[in-house]
């Protein structure tokens, strides 16, 4: 069965922290993405990585970077958290070149910035 | 600048009826369109999806229809069961030599019993 697996459900973190989201997936997947959740603006992508060591700004990249070491892993960092970063974070993970669009979410981190 | 547009942001349907959610994109670059379904506490999970070369698709109880030259796409509920209620977001995708997958802003979709 196909997986998406972030570190925390939960974190509680305080302004200035550097903070680090870890997403791992099991499926060989080409392509991962980082993307927000807020209320009303539906999911915003941040930061995708479509091979080991490439990333690719989304549309909301300020305040985050990424890293992407190896195929399976990827990790968003809060370089110097803020309240306005409080939100949901998900992962996903999507097959490459002749593969298929869909993507695959894991269940979410939901950061609090205080 | 919100490049896929999605409407009503929250949604009522007593149990039996049908749920529609209209989605509109500015990019003619897509080339896939998803919907996905959010239960709480989950991450979106792929519902169903259509190419731009088809007008329709169905899966069970939920179609997709698009409009290319309005660049318009929405997806039916029909038959709604108050297991849907759900969040849902539209989505289109592009080949960028990544896959790049811009979503909407969701509807809240509840079903009355």
């Amino acid at each position: 069965d196909v997986k998406v697996t972030q570190s925390s459900r939960y974190l509680v973190k305080r302004t200035g922290e550097k903070v680090f989201l870890e997403c791992v997936q099991d499926m060989d997947h080409e392509n991962m993405f980082w993307y927000r959740q807020d209320p009303g603006l539906g999911l915003r992508l941040i930061y995708f990585s479509y091979d080991v060591k490439m990333k690719e700004k989304g549309d909301i990249p300020e305040g985050y970077s990424v890293s992407r070491e190896k195929k399976e892993r990827f990790s968003l960092i809060l370089e110097s958290a803020s309240t306005n970063q409080t939100s949901m974070y998900l992962c996903a993970s999507s097959p490459g070149a002749g593969g298929t669009f869909e993507a695959f979410f894991g269940q979410g981190t939901r950061l609090t910035v205080v | 600048q919100q490049q896929v547009k999605q409407s009503p942001q929250s949604l009522i349907v007593q149990k039996g009826g049908i749920s529609i959610i209209n989605c509109a994109y500015e990019n003619t670059a897509f080339d896939y369109f998803p919907w996905y379904q959010q239960f709480p506490g989950k991450g979106p999970a792929l519902l169903i999806a259509i190419r731009p070369d088809v007008s329709e698709k169905k899966e069970g109880r939920f179609t997709i229809s698009f409009n290319k030259s309005a660049k318009q796409f929405s997806l039916h509920i029909m038959d709604s069961q108050p297991g849907d209620s759900a969040t849902y977001f539209c989505a289109a995708s592009l080949n960028t030599g990544g896959f790049k997958t811009i979503f909407g802003a969701g509807t809240r979709l509840f079903v009355k019993a």
